[in-house]
């Protein structure tokens, strides 16, 4: 199975500010990579696919990049509905495993 | 629109059945893999399992190899995740979600509400 690793585990930040979060694969996985986010009670939600491709819908805030094995969720401009938890996921082989989550709140 | 209906809450005891159903509508049903997603109280999200309706091709994480089964019903466009013998550790909730494809690349881009499995005797 490829592991999957998120750091921080959890971070604070005020409105505006640029919050990046980091996740890691076991192995060189290219750029199968996708992040979601999980607000509070409810289902998650695909933000970025392909490790940079923005989901349809999405706000232009957020971004993806990297590849290999080292990927980069960014938010530019924190706003308080992005107050959730996000997780990334590989789907390079199943099992498709998801990292730990990031828990992201505002200062 | 893409939507799918997750069957309600349950409420089960150590080594009961339960099969939670997941009723998708909005596309082809048979074109798309189906997974389940599993999440504990206060944890992280957990893959399942997939399985494509067209031909019951199933996927299992090893987590839930031999205890889980997935089936699909093509005439009623609905996935299930069943298990024959329960464990307070099923406790969690289960989502389904469609899976995607694009360039090989396949996230869950459609997710259910999520069904509440409670195991306790």
């Amino acid at each position: 199975d490829i592991e999957m690793t998120q750091s921080p585990s959890s971070l604070s930040a005020s409105v505006g500010d640029r919050v990046t979060i980091t996740c890691r694969a076991s192995r060189d996985i290219t750029t199968y990579v996708n992040w979601y986010q999980q607000k509070p009670g409810r289902a998650p939600k695909l933000l970025i696919y392909a490790a940079s491709s923005l989901q349809s819908g999405v706000p232009s805030r957020f971004g993806g990049s990297g590849s290999g094995t080292d990927f980069t969720l960014t938010i530019t401009g924190l706003q308080p509905e992005d107050v959730a938890t996000y997780y990334c996921q590989q789907t390079d082989i199943t099992p498709r495993t998801f990292g730990p989550g990031t828990k992201v709140d505002l200062k | 629109e893409v939507q799918l209906a997750q069957s309600g809450a349950e409420v089960k005891k150590p080594g009961e059945s339960l099969k939670i159903s997941c009723q998708v509508s909005g596309y082809t049903f048979t074109n798309y893999w189906i997974g389940w997603v599993r999440q504990m109280p206060g944890k992280g999200l957990e893959w399942v399992g997939i399985i494509f309706p067209s031909d019951s091709d199933t996927r299992y994480g090893p987590s839930f190899q031999g205890h889980v089964t997935i089936s699909v019903d093509k005439s009623i466009n609905t996935a299930y995740l069943h298990w024959s013998s329960l464990r307070a550790s099923d406790t969690a909730m289960y989502y389904c979600a469609r899976q995607f494809c694009v360039a090989g690349i396949c996230p869950f881009d459609s997710w259910g509400e999520g069904t509440l499995v409670t195991v306790s005797s």
